[in-house]
């Protein structure tokens, strides 16, 4: 079992819609969570991060995490064109050694 | 305010041939990682610094070296480089507590 598991996709939505990215983890002493954004030849962007179960909201994102499922998503509503990049979630550890495990990372297109 | 620079952006090597490649931090981060990215295989930790005069390897070091010169500047050596060890190499560093990454904009490695 990978440590950090999403949908590679594409997951394709229309402009406007909501996208949901999925993305779970199997260390259940991971503490913090990352969404990054990543255009194609380009280098990760941190979107989002959440340590705390529930939901955490900026702007159009909105991460959601719940620890007991070992389950974290990210949403982005209103989606526009210029969401269209992978999306790596990444995962803290538990080792304190400051290392992010990343999953493989969500292509998502978003069609005019 | 540069964050963390990558140098160079671009290099072609031949097989056997060595080389070294550069990533500074101006954020005065304790921790520092080397990447490498891969078309399927996501973000590989090839080394990291959790701290200046320290060093450990990740999950795909063989082939690879690394000197913490300081605490700003974390480098990554291929001594004999080989086609296998074409990628595109990410440099990041991080502070401690619940924060991510911040990457550089990466290295695209070409051994032929």
């Amino acid at each position: 079992q990978k440590e950090v598991e999403q949908n590679s996709g594409p997951l394709s939505v229309p402009e406007g819609a909501i996208a949901s990215l999925n993305c779970t983890y199997s260390d259940r002493g991971s503490q913090s969570f990352f969404w990054y954004r990543q255009y194609s030849g380009k280098s990760p962007e941190l979107i989002m991060f959440i340590y705390s179960n529930g939901d955490k909201e900026d702007g159009r994102f909105t991460a959601q995490l719940n620890k007991a499922s070992q389950y974290v998503s990210l949403l982005i509503r209103d989606s526009q064109p210029s969401d269209s990049a992978t999306y790596l979630c990444a995962v803290d550890g538990s080792s304190n050694t400051g290392k992010l495990i990343f999953g493989q990372g969500t292509t998502l297109q978003v069609k005019p | 305010n540069a964050g963390v620079t990558q140098t160079p952006k671009f290099q072609v090597l031949k097989t056997g041939q060595s080389m070294t490649l550069q990533c500074a931090q101006d954020m005065n981060h304790n921790s520092m990682y080397w990447y490498r990215q891969d078309p399927g295989m996501g973000l590989r930790l090839i080394y990291y610094s959790a701290s200046e005069g320290t060093t450990d390897k990740g999950e795909v070091p063989n082939g690879y070296n690394v000197s913490r010169l300081n605490k700003r500047e974390f480098s990554l050596r291929l001594e004999s480089a080989a086609p296998s060890q074409t990628s595109v190499y990410f440099c990041a560093s991080r502070n401690s507590g619940p924060y991510g990454y911040t990457f550089g904009s990466g290295t695209r490695l070409t051994v032929v």
